[in-house]
């Protein structure tokens, strides 16, 4: 099977930068995802991290180490509309079709 | 706009009712998911599809039943059979089963008394 592993709540002040960490261990790497969900709210797709090294878009970036098993969301120039849960994902290799989720890091920003 | 719709947003039940959840996609997707989520939680695979008139059972999938006869629509149906019914359901959908961006609805509220 797989686990995941990421914090459970990080707090940060309005322009400061978050680095939130996702260790992982899975029998078969297919990559890791990362999602940003707000309070009640639909998960939305952020970014997808296949090879190793920092993937950035906008002021989110994304790093993976696949020989550490570990890869980090780092959240730049916070925002308040930045506050949500955060959750790393990885593909089960034994299911395709099998996304498997960590619990999710909630991000709080205060002013 | 193309995009996956649930409903209804909010939904209420007595305990021994079964009830269904839509689930509506026109994003031409061929793979479907539905994941439950419990305050303070991530997400837990009840049951996905690959392709029409196929499914599979995710790691949650007891109490619950799906159908898959159309590509836009992947309905859920919650038992009563299902010992703790109220919780967050999310209905997603990839362009296939192997992608790694999945596209999330709005999600239905299901609280069973």
């Amino acid at each position: 099977g797989q686990s995941l592993e990421q914090p459970s709540e990080v707090t940060a002040v309005e322009g400061a930068i978050v680095q939130i960490n996702c260790t992982y261990q899975t029998s078969g790497f297919y990559g890791l995802s990362w999602y940003q969900q707000h309070d009640g709210g639909a998960p939305t797709f952020l970014s997808y991290n296949a090879l190793d090294g920092l993937e950035e878009t906008g002021r989110f970036s994304s790093f993976l180490s696949r020989s550490d098993s570990y890869g980090y969301l780092l959240l730049q120039e916070l925002q308040m509309k930045d506050s949500a849960s955060y959750f790393c994902a990885v593909r089960d290799p034994d299911s395709w079709g099998k996304l498997q989720f960590g619990a999710g890091t909630q991000v709080v920003v205060t002013p | 706009d193309g995009g996956i719709t649930q409903s209804p947003k909010y939904l209420f039940r007595k305990e021994g009712q079964n009830v269904t959840l839509s689930c509506e996609q026109n994003l031409n997707h061929d793979a479907m998911y539905w994941y439950r989520q419990d305050p303070g939680q991530g997400l837990r695979l009840i049951y996905y599809s690959q392709i029409v008139n196929d499914f599979q059972k995710g790691d949650i999938a007891e109490g619950y039943s799906v159908s898959r006869e159309k590509k836009e629509s992947f309905p859920l149906t919650v038992t009563s059979a299902q010992k703790n019914p109220t919780a967050f359901y999310l209905c997603a959908s990839s362009a296939s089963a192997g992608g790694h961006e999945q596209y999330f609805g709005p999600g239905t509220r299901l609280t069973v008394t």
